[in-house]
């Protein structure tokens, strides 16, 4: 069975520090990996997301991932954190064909200090 | 519409009664999907539409939850004799072909 790990369950970091939010995912196929954004009271916003080619992706907000195979990780990465990152991170896996269930972590969350 | 719309926002219930959850999904978006989000959790699947048909329900938790896309577009979640332990997000989700598109939730409370 698919699932995904999360191991941070808060993170908190200085406004203009680096950023990364581990994520390490169990898939028996080629996966489909998301990272999602959720604001207080918001729903799921799509930051970027991985379905073949150049294991690093770039997503909004300045955000970007980096697919690795070997370790079943997908990483996501801010070089400078503004005080509006602040919020709750989600990886997600799904499966290569696309418009099926995925499957989210259970989620950072994203604290910015000044 | 422009983007996934779910109604009510927020919904407060007493136990044991019914409820129902509306979604109306992106014009012409094929896929439709319920996600149950309980508090400090990741949302977790429900169930998925592709046109009128329940293509994958095995999310559901029990038999007191059931949900309906009758046309194709809109959809309703429904909930019958519900339970302090159905308090949570429910999230839906449409897609037309790699990419979902979330609403902002309604939020269930039943006391």
């Amino acid at each position: 069975a698919q699932s995904v790990t999360q191991p941070d369950i808060h993170i908190t970091v200085s406004e203009g520090a680096s950023l990364e939010l581990r994520c390490n995912y169990s898939y028996g196929a080629t996966p489909y990996l998301f990272w999602y954004v959720q604001s207080p009271g918001q729903g799921l916003q799509l930051l970027l997301k991985y379905f073949s080619g150049d294991t690093l992706v770039q997503g909004i907000k300045g955000f970007e991932a980096e697919f690795k195979r070997s370790q079943s990780s997908f990483n996501l990465r801010k070089p400078s954190v503004h005080w509006s990152d602040a919020a709750e991170y989600f990886c997600a896996v799904g499966p290569y064909f696309g418009n099926e269930k995925l499957t989210f972590g259970t989620g950072t969350r994203l604290t910015i200090i000044p | 519409g422009a983007g996934v719309s779910q109604t009510p926002s927020n919904k407060v219930t007493e136990k044991g009664k019914y409820v129902e959850l509306r979604c109306d999904p992106i014009s012409g978006h094929t896929a439709l999907y319920w996600y149950r989000q309980s508090l400090g959790q990741g949302p977790e699947f429900l169930i998925y539409f592709q046109g009128t048909g329940a293509a994958d329900d095995s999310g559901l938790p029990n038999d007191r939850f059931f949900a309906v896309r009758p046309e194709g577009s809109v959809s309703t979640l429904k909930i019958q004799r519900t339970e302090r332990g159905d308090s949570a997000v429910y999230l839906c989700a449409s897609s037309l072909h790699l990419g979902y598109t979330f609403g902002s939730g309604t939020r269930l409370t039943v006391v």
